[in-house]
């Protein structure tokens, strides 16, 4: 089955510098990479994802970036924020139009903002 | 338009028994995902089920057992609990369409097994 290798575990940076999430996946047949957000005692939300026919997608301050070769897909949030702390967490999964699978998540990332 | 909702928020049972968990996806969605969140393990997949059949299942043993209803309503169901089985229980209100691909999750439900 597909397995999410997530780094780092921690992510400690400045308010105002960028953060870089990464992630690799193990099933080439893996098209859909979505991000989510975790706040403590809260639900994952999410807030972006990916298609394999797409290299690049932004939203505002958060972008994501996907290498189909390298099978690697990385999250990157710029201008970084207070409230950007919590735990982010990467998936993959296959496109139910090719085959129904649930999500295969990463082990998560914490992100602290430091003021 | 309303959130997932889960019930109970909490539960606390001993070791053997079972537990039963609800889960009410957002309305018009047919898709209903299951995951375990543990510190040590993170969030593990379930099983999914649509249009009351179970599409997809992880690697759980057969104590963890689903069902969906035909207002896609889903319960999932633990029989003999471990101590191991402590953990937030969350599901999933999927939409999937040749446009979208997402999931809205539940508050999830604290299962603690003493």
């Amino acid at each position: 089955g597909e397995n999410v290798e997530q780094h780092p575990s921690t992510l400690s940076v400045q308010e105002g510098d960028s953060a870089v999430i990464k992630c690799t996946y193990s099933d080439s047949a893996s098209n859909y990479f979505p991000w989510y957000k975790q706040e403590l005692g809260k639900r994952p939300q999410l807030i972006i994802d990916i298609r394999s026919n797409v290299g690049e997608k932004k939203d505002q301050r958060i972008a994501v970036t996907l290498n189909k070769t390298a099978k690697h897909f990385s999250l990157h949030i710029t201008e970084t924020q207070p409230e950007d702390s919590a735990v982010y967490f990467c998936a993959a999964s296959i496109d139910p139009g090719g085959g129904a699978d649930g999500l295969t998540f990463g082990k998560g990332t914490h992100l602290i903002i430091q003021p | 338009k309303a959130g997932v909702t889960q019930t109970p928020r909490y539960l606390i049972k001993t070791r053997g028994q079972q537990v039963t968990l609800s889960c009410s996806p957002i309305s018009g969605h047919r898709s209903v995902s299951w995951y375990q969140q543990t510190p040590g393990q993170g969030l593990q997949f379930l099983f999914e089920y649509f249009s009351e059949t179970q599409r997809n299942k992880g690697n759980f043993p057969g104590r963890f057992s689903g069902r969906q209803f035909s207002n896609s309503r889903s319960e999932m169901n633990v029989s003999t609990l471990e101590l191991g089985d402590s953990a937030l229980y969350l599901c999933a209100s999927s939409v999937r369409d040749r446009v979208r691909d997402e999931q809205y999750f539940g508050p999830g439900t604290r299962l603690t097994v003493t």
